[in-house]
């Protein structure tokens, strides 16, 4: 699975817009990008992910650079809700099944 | 909304006891996974199943094994617990879809597991 490169933490107002960038310079043709997010003493829960188009979702939306080497996670109307740590994972289809969950970004919502 | 359900939040067992843990999901899933998440070690895979009676092994399956008598549960079994083996531990389904492995894990929330 290509390296992922987040930032370790980033702010965010309550009402804006969030957006969460994500580095996959080694990312391959055939690997999706997938989002997650962990809230603090909670299970990680799926977020969205996407091959190649920008994606959107009740939840976020994903958009990838045309050369696919970055993406970024957007959360139109960040809540307090929100504060989690945010995994970007790319991965090759039939890898295996393991997920590898790097060290996040860190984003806390703010009043 | 998929559901993936773990019998306990906490968890407090002792040294060489037998500990099993539940994991129920409601969507039909066939895969199943059982990870243990551990500061600055990230989700670590113990063991999977992709069908009922399957299981394969992870990056850490010593000294643990894994039951799958019915598609929706899957249970995790610490033969012998230690205090190695405090953690949380995770709970996640899968339905296979086109590739192998596109598909998003859909996770519960939990059982922290304190070996005394």
């Amino acid at each position: 699975d290509a390296k992922t490169t987040q930032p370790t933490s980033m702010d965010c107002a309550e009402g804006r817009a969030a957006n969460l960038p994500c580095n996959h310079s080694t990312i391959s043709g055939n690997e999706y990008v997938y989002w997650y997010r962990q809230i603090h003493s909670q299970g990680p829960q799926y977020i969205i992910h996407g091959l190649k188009n920008n994606e959107t979702n009740e939840m976020a939306s994903l958009i990838i650079t045309e050369d696919r080497k970055s993406s970024t996670l957007i959360l139109p109307h960040a809540t307090l809700r929100d504060t989690a740590v945010y995994y970007c994972i790319v991965r090759v289809a039939n890898s295996g099944y393991a997920l590898n969950f790097g060290k996040g970004t860190s984003l806390l919502v703010t009043p | 909304d998929v559901k993936v359900t773990q019998s306990s939040r906490y968890l407090v067992k002792r040294t060489g006891e037998k500990v099993f843990l539940e994991c129920v999901q409601d969507m039909d899933h066939e895969n199943m996974f059982w990870y243990r998440q551990d500061p600055g070690l990230g989700l670590r895979l113990i063991y999977f199943s992709y069908d009922v009676k399957m299981k394969e092994k992870g990056d850490i399956p010593e000294g643990y094994s894994v039951s799958r008598e019915k598609k929706e549960r899957f249970s995790l079994i610490l033969e012998s617990a230690s205090t190695n083996q405090t953690s949380m531990y995770l709970c996640a389904s899968s339905t296979p879809g086109a590739g192998v492995s596109n598909q998003p894990q859909h996770f519960g929330d939990g059982t922290r597991l304190s070996i005394l």
